[in-house]
């Protein structure tokens, strides 16, 4: 199956830096990349999501972008905020596979804090 | 109530005890999961349904008993859990075609306690 991986694992900045977060995936058929957001004791949220058929996507302060050659993805936060402090999940999925239809390959995640 | 919603919010049970979690999307998905997450452990996928039907079983031990009566409802059934089960519990939903899957939408989860 696929195989996410996801760096750094923890990241600390001050505000108002960049922040960005890399991940990996060994399957060249993933075509669908989220990216969630997860605040203490609250659920994950998706915060932006990127198609195999797209090099970059934007969203305000938050991009991401995807190298299918290289088979990683990126999310890009800018301008950070404490509000931006959380831990954030990248994640693969794939077309119809029968059995794994529909299923997220999820990263390890990554602790964010972001310093006043 | 919008989204996908969970009960009970926490939950403690004996080794013994027998429970079940309940899930509710109301989104019109066609798939729905369940989510375990442990403190400082990356989202472990347990059970997949597409359209009730079971694809996925991670590997999970039969004390936890997955049911889905039809697309909107999904359960977790609870029996003889170990101390190590205690975590989060998280279910999920989305929309699935051949084209692959949209987003997921997650629960407030389960916080589960063993004792």
């Amino acid at each position: 199956g696929e195989n996410v991986e996801q760096h750094p694992s923890t990241l600390s900045v001050q505000e108002g830096d960049s922040a960005v977060i890399k991940c990996t995936y060994s399957d060249s058929a993933s075509n669908y990349f989220p990216w969630y957001k997860q605040e203490l004791g609250k659920r994950p949220q998706l915060i932006i999501d990127i198609r195999s058929n797209v090099g970059e996507k934007k969203d305000q302060r938050i991009a991401v972008t995807l190298n299918k050659t290289a088979k990683h993805f990126s999310l890009h936060i800018t301008e950070t905020q404490p509000e931006d402090s959380a831990v954030y999940f990248c994640a693969a999925s794939q077309p119809d596979r029968g059995s794994t239809l529909g299923r997220l390959y999820f990263g390890r995640g990554t602790q964010l804090t972001v310093w006043p | 109530e919008t989204g996908v919603t969970q009960t009970p919010r926490h939950l403690v049970m004996g080794m013994t005890n027998k429970k079940s979690l309940k899930c509710e999307q109301h989104l019109g998905h066609n798939a729905m999961y369940w989510y375990k997450q442990s403190a400082k452990k990356p989202l472990e996928l347990m059970f997949v349904y597409n359209f009730k039907e079971q694809t996925e079983n991670n590997s999970v031990p039969s004390r936890f008993s997955p049911e889905c009566p039809n697309s909107s409802h999904l359960f977790l059934h609870l029996h003889t859990l170990q101390p190590e089960d205690s975590a989060l519990y998280l279910c999920a939903s989305s929309q699935t075609g051949s084209w692959g899957s949209y987003e997921q939408y997650f629960g407030p989860g389960t916080r589960l306690t063993v004792t």
